[in-house]
């Protein structure tokens, strides 16, 4: 079936150090979404494109979505511990009437 | 900023019991989802509603499971008969742009 896969699943970084994670779908999607999850917190919308190579950027975040629509990727430039949480993508699945979630990753911030 | 709101928050029941979560999703949206995720793990989608009907389901949203739109603001989800493995957080949420999560119940099933 159609799947959404995320990597890494963990990722530890120094506060101030960069952090990227991947998402690749294994089928073309119409778009994809990034949820940010706080720990104990539910998931919080963080962005949704659209457009093929499209590339979004919301303060220290950079979003990509890739030329064939099947990966994207989040990176956040200089991390501080408010980035601590599980990031996920997800993407729209069959009729878009749902989106399918990738496992996530967890970014943990060492001081 | 318009919220998706969950209750009861936390909910522990015995196996084989009824509950209901309830949610009351955004008032201008009109696509409605359940998602739970099991402590550490993914966010799984369970059902979708729309114009007051089931849209999609997974394979997860058995005959135990039912949703309703009762009125206009309210949106259930109903366990007929608890099982220990239904222990999770379930969201509500509802489809403007993006989707809107709601904070979750938590439930537990001992």
């Amino acid at each position: 079936g159609q799947q959404v896969m995320q990597i890494p699943q963990y990722q530890h970084v120094q506060e101030g150090e960069d952090f990227t994670t991947y998402c690749n779908s294994s089928t073309t999607l119409s778009n994809i979404q990034w949820y940010k999850q706080r720990p104990g917190g539910h998931p919080v919308f963080l962005i949704q494109l659209v457009k093929s190579g499209e590339v979004k950027k919301q303060k220290r975040l950079t979003f990509q979505f890739g030329e064939a629509k099947k990966n994207s990727s989040l990176h956040i430039t200089a991390t501080q511990t408010t980035d601590v949480g599980t990031y996920f993508c997800a993407g729209p699945m069959n009729r878009d009437d749902k989106i399918i979630f990738g496992k996530g990753t967890r970014l943990h911030i060492l001081p | 900023e318009p919220e998706v709101t969950q209750t009861p928050s936390h909910q522990v029941t015995q196996m084989g019991q009824e509950v209901i979560l309830r949610c009351v999703p955004i008032s201008n949206h009109l696509y409605f989802y359940w998602y739970r995720q099991i402590l550490g793990q993914k966010v799984e989608f369970l059902v979708s509603f729309y114009n007051n009907e089931i849209s999609e389901k997974s394979e997860i949203f058995d005959d135990q499971f039912s949703v309703e739109r009762p009125d206009g603001s309210n949106f259930t989800l109903k366990i007929r008969s608890t099982k220990l493995e239904d222990s999770a957080m379930y969201f509500c949420a509802s489809r403007g742009g993006g989707y809107t999560f709601g904070s979750g119940t938590r439930l537990t099933v001992v």
